[in-house]
């Protein structure tokens, strides 16, 4: 059964940071991998998408890699603002026919003036 | 587009009583999924459905019911309401299970159960 870890659950920073956020995940047969950004009292917003071919993606100041055979995924924010401040969720999406997503428990993040 | 809508924002139920959790999306998608989030915990998978008529349990089906007479709506009811469904939940919706296509929230429908 796949199961998503994330470290840390919470995270403290000063702007202008850089910073990183991890996920892993038990089972390396997936089709992709997202991170999402979740705000509170809305919905998930998806940040970045990564193919299981593929090694990273980037997205302004944000950068997921991933490492299949390991099975690890990072996300690395540059250059943190105020702004930046919310939960962060990492998501597998299984080699099953549902495009069912497994989620972590999540990083939250808060980055301070 | 307004994209996937849910409502109620937010409900107060009595254990034992019932109601329906409702999710709309106007994107002609034919996945759609309800997920629930318990605090500081991740999403789960309750229901989902891959096209109008069609639908399957995901994770943490027990207590709830879904129907899909229509590609638009993907309503979640619950019969008997418990403590243990006091959650956030999530509605989403995806095109197909293309593996490049992600999938849309809505904002969710915070429940308490007392």
């Amino acid at each position: 059964k796949q199961e998503v870890t994330q470290i840390p659950a919470a995270l403290s920073v000063p702007e202008g940071e850089n910073l990183v956020l991890n996920c892993s995940f038990t089972d390396s047969a997936i089709y992709n991998l997202q991170w999402f950004r979740q705000d509170p009292g809305k919905g998930l917003t998806s940040l970045l998408l990564i193919q299981s071919s593929q090694r990273e993606q980037t997205s302004g100041r944000l950068n997921a890699s991933l490492d299949k055979s390991s099975g690890r995924s990072t996300l690395y924010i540059a250059a943190s603002q105020p702004g930046d401040s919310a939960t962060y969720l990492c998501a597998v999406r299984g080699r099953d026919n549902t495009d069912k997503l497994i989620f972590g428990t999540g990083t939250r993040l808060q980055v301070f003036p | 587009n307004a994209g996937v809508t849910q409502t109620p924002k937010f409900r107060i139920l009595k254990i034992g009583q019932s109601m329906t959790l409702q999710c709309a999306q106007d994107m002609n998608h034919n996945y759609m999924y309800w997920y629930r989030q318990d605090p500081g915990m991740g999403l789960k998978l309750i229901y989902y459905s891959v096209g109008a008529g069609i639908t399957d349990k995901g994770e943490v089906p027990n207590g709830y019911n879904v129907s899909r007479s229509t590609t638009e709506y993907f309503p979640l009811r619950l019969e008997l309401a418990a403590p243990s469904q006091t959650s956030v939940y999530f509605c989403a919706s995806s095109y197909s299970k293309l593996t490049q296509e992600t999938q849309y929230f809505g904002p969710g429908t915070r429940l308490l159960v007392l």
